[in-house]
Parts: C-alpha cells; structure tokens; sequence
C-alpha cells in the first residue's frame, strides 16, 4: 500500500514561511497528492492537491519532486490560525472508496510561534 | 451549502447502550465514510460506503455497524457501546470533481461520543 511519511511536529514563527515535508517512496503513477488541515476541536478540511506539476492555491503551495517520491507543502506566511495537523495522503480516483486510498496518519502538528 | 452534516454533536452514553449517529452530504457524491479519531492520534476508518446500497470495512470496524439509506445519507450504529469506543467520530464524503480534482474527501465537524 502507499503510505506518505511525515515529521511528528514542526515550528515556525508568525509570517514566515512554511516547508511541510512528504515522503511517498511507494506512490503509484495514478496516485494524487493531496494535502488536508485539522484545526482543533474541528474535521480536517482541504488545503490542496496535485499529480504532478506544483500547484498554487489560496491557501498553500504544493511543490512535486521530479520523481513523485516526496512533496512539500509551503504556507508562505503563517499566521497563529494555520496551527493545525497537516496531513499528506495519496488519493486514487480510479479506486473510488477503496480503504486503501483512506488512510490517514498521523500527520504533523505545526506550531506558529507569534 | 452545508456539505456535510453530523448528528448529535455530544452524546454520553452508558457501557451497553445504544446508539446511532446520523450523517448527511448535500454534494451528491457516492462515496461516504465514518473516522474515528482518539486523542492525539490520527483518523482511523471505520466504514465506507461507495456507493448508494453498498458498504465496506475499513480499519476498526468492530462494534459497528452502518446503513447507507440513500445517497445522501450513511449511519453509524453502536449496538452495545463500550469505553474502548470513547472517540470523536467523523463522517465524511467523496465524488467525482472537475477534471484533476483527484477525489477531495469532504469532512463534518466531528460527534464527541464518551461512554460511562
């Protein structure tokens, strides 16, 4: 199964940016990276999401290795509200509803210094 | 537009009780799903459904039941509900987007169940 690695905890301070790592040694070519946020007391929320090429969105920027195997999620200037548990997970359109695909870690909390 | 929605939002139960925690997506997507969530710990599925009259196992599915009712709607039912089962309980969802889109999971905002 693919399955994503992330960093336990990370800090940053207020209005700096943000490099949230990803390894996914094992992702298969049909394999999205997505990316989803849980603020406290609160059901994780989409951040963003891509197959290949780096992606920009409101929110974050996703940038892709050349090779897939890992991602990193840049919040370019944090603020106290981005603290939250960010996880990384692979998500297969083709296997709609396999639990394969569902599978969420345990994340990386980030902690924003003010 | 209110995506996801989840009933109750706090419950106590007692050890052996009862109980079913409602779910309903307004999306239209076909696949909806039930976390459970411990204390500093990640999302564990439960159940998924992929469709409108079929479900599956996921990760812990003991001591738990679902019904997919219609495509809008997928319960949880705790027939005999023990401490062990202490946990905040997600539902979720999942369609077809736009083209690229990958299949974004949808959450609510999460049931607070302890039981005594």
């Amino acid at each position: 199964d693919a399955k994503t690695t992330q960093p336990n905890s990370m800090e940053s301070n207020e209005e700096e940016p943000v490099h949230l790592p990803c390894n996914h040694s094992t992702i298969s070519g049909t394999d999205y990276i997505h990316w989803y946020r849980q603020l406290p007391s609160q059901g994780p929320e989409y951040v963003i999401h891509g197959l290949t090429s780096n992606v920009n969105n409101r929110m974050a920027s996703l940038a892709i290795a050349e090779d897939r195997k890992s991602s990193t999620l840049i919040l370019h200037r944090a603020t106290l509200r981005d603290a939250a548990v960010y996880y990384c997970i692979l998500r297969d359109p083709t296997y709609v509803g396999s639990a394969r695909q569902l599978t969420f870690g345990s994340g990386t909390q980030l902690t924003v210094l003010p | 537009n209110a995506g996801v929605t989840q009933t109750p939002k706090f419950q106590v139960l007692k050890t052996g009780q009862s109980m079913t925690l409602q779910c309903a997506q307004d999306m239209n997507h076909n696949s909806m799903y039930w976390y459970r969530q411990d204390p500093g710990m990640g999302l564990r599925l439960i159940y998924y459904s992929a469709s409108e009259g079929t479900t599956d196992k996921g990760e812990v599915p003991n001591g738990y039941n679902v019904s997919r009712l219609n495509k809008r709607e997928f319960s949880l039912r705790l027939e005999s509900a023990a401490p062990s089962q202490t946990s905040v309980y997600f539902c979720a969802s999942s369609g077809k987007g736009p083209r690229g889109s990958g299949n974004t999971i949808y959450f609510g905002e999460g049931s607070w169940l302890t039981v005594v």
